[in-house]
């Protein structure tokens, strides 16, 4: 069964705008990671962001921050201010802690497109 | 942040020749780094997990004749992709991750190996 479900069509978004990049995720674990990586056309692949399960905050960096919705299970990514540099694939991710060697497991990701 | 190296970046070879790629992590030392694959708009699906000192363990339906792992130190893993064909054209990376046994600890990725097979 899909762990992380990514559906968004890929996005044009206007730039100075803010985007939000839907996630959900699948697990019986109470323990858990998500995570939010970048990748541009280079292929490299960019943290941009972290929420645990237990932390009853949600994450921010910068312009970056996750709307954890637990109940839900979900952890959208929201963009603020969007610049032309954040044109890319954005994949979520998550690390169940039973999860053998704590390896991640990837959504299909969400292509924007920032446009000037 | 702790880096993970990966080497070449992109690589063109003949068809039934072999390819290794090199991934090693700079400042930490990594028990367990794992492979992916990826495909043109495409998610990262993991091939196998490499284990300092013992056996990769792959997923299912990786061919382990065909995709050799070798983890022979705690800062290199190695994947062989052997005798190459055009299907195993695709982009490769890396990643694993400083074993501090936090669950918050982020995942390090490689820059990634774009293999071409003529």
């Amino acid at each position: 069964a899909q762990k992380i479900t990514q559906t968004q069509p890929g996005m044009f978004v206007q730039e100075k705008e803010a985007v939000t990049l839907d996630c959900t995720y699948d697990t019986s674990d109470q323990s858990y990671g998500l995570f939010w990586y970048k990748q541009p056309s280079s292929g490299e692949m960019i943290f941009l962001i972290y929420q645990g399960s237990y932390d009853e905050q949600n994450a921010t960096e910068g312009r970056y921050s996750l709307n954890f919705q637990k109940a839900r299970k979900s952890a959208n990514l929201v963009i603020s201010a969007s610049q032309l540099g954040d044109s890319a694939m954005y994949f979520c991710a998550m690390r169940e802690a039973g999860y053998g060697n704590n390896r991640l497991a990837f959504g299909k990701g969400n292509q924007v497109v920032v446009i000037p | 942040g702790a880096v993970v190296s990966q080497h070449p970046s992109w690589v063109i070879c003949k068809s039934g020749t072999s390819v290794k790629i090199e991934c090693r992590s700079l400042d930490f030392q990594a028990t367990t780094m794992f492979w992916y694959r990826q495909f043109p708009k495409q998610s990262l699906m993991l091939m196998a997990t490499s284990n300092e000192g013992s056996k990769a363990t792959y997923e299912q339906g990786v061919e382990k004749d065909k995709f050799l792992i070798n983890h022979a130190s705690l800062t290199l893993s190695t994947l062989t992709v052997t005798s190459a064909h055009p299907e195993d054209s695709s982009f490769y990376i890396c990643s694993a991750r400083p074993p501090t046994g936090e669950p918050n600890t982020e995942a390090f990725f490689g820059q990634g190996t774009r293999l071409t097979v003529v």
